[in-house]
């Protein structure tokens, strides 16, 4: 299994863009989610899907988008990039708590910097 | 908010045992206590993690208070390597991970 893939690694964006971060997981988990991590902080919550056609919002959704048309897949779309989005992003998943008492996966993160 | 509590920054000595606090109060019958650890900038590392019994595995061990209230993650023998901030969070849909503690072992 490849656990969690997050892609690009590295991205630079100019004020305005677009750009959608990508994540998969091939371990079947029914949770996915977002957190952005800004240098010296903690890790915090944007949006998390406890399953295919269900979303949820974070701590700080602003300025995010996100869906869920498959269980593998959780797509992180920034429709007009802002400075205060240069973070780190990392997508994780799960299995449901009912499904069983699981970890968080991490990916390995994507560095975005918006200038 | 995090549903967790925990000390900013500890110090321990190489070859000691690290003592982490976490306070949870607020933390609901059914819910699973988790640490983590992320060292640098990578990706979050599971450690751990309980419900009302203490655990133990190659890692570290977890003590949880009787009352669920609170609980203590210990790494035995603390190494250089073990440098890292911790974070306790409590498992439901919405996994909130807060500041953490900012352990530093030193030699």
């Amino acid at each position: 299994n490849a656990g969690v893939t997050q892609t690009p690694k590295f991205q630079v964006l100019k004020t305005g863009q677009s750009m959608t971060l990508q994540c998969a997981q091939d371990m079947n988990h029914e949770y996915m989610s977002w957190y952005r991590q800004d240098p010296g902080m903690g890790l915090r919550l944007i949006h998390y899907s406890v399953g295919a056609g269900i979303t949820d919002q974070g701590e700080v959704p602003n300025g995010y988008n996100v869906s869920r048309s498959t269980t593998e897949d959780f797509p992180l779309r920034l429709l007009s990039a802002a400075p205060s989005q240069t973070s780190v992003y990392f997508c994780a998943s799960r299995l449901l708590p009912g499904q069983g008492n699981s970890p968080l996966h991490f990916g390995n993160g994507t560095r975005l910097t918006v200038t | 908010d995090a549903k967790t509590t925990q000390p900013t920054s500890m110090d321990c000595a190489e070859g000691r045992a690290a003592n982490l606090p976490c306070n949870h109060s607020t933390i609901s019958g059914n819910e699973y206590v988790y640490w983590y650890r992320q060292i640098h900038s990578q990706g979050p590392q599971y450690i751990i993690h309980g419900l009302k019994n203490n655990e133990t595995n190659e890692m570290a061990s977890l003590i949880i208070t009787e009352d669920r209230k609170s609980s203590t993650l210990i790494l035995p023998h603390a190494t250089l390597r073990d440098t890292a901030v911790y974070y306790c969070i409590v498992n439901n849909n919405d996994m909130r991970f807060g500041a953490g503690t900012r352990l530093t072992v030193k030699p």
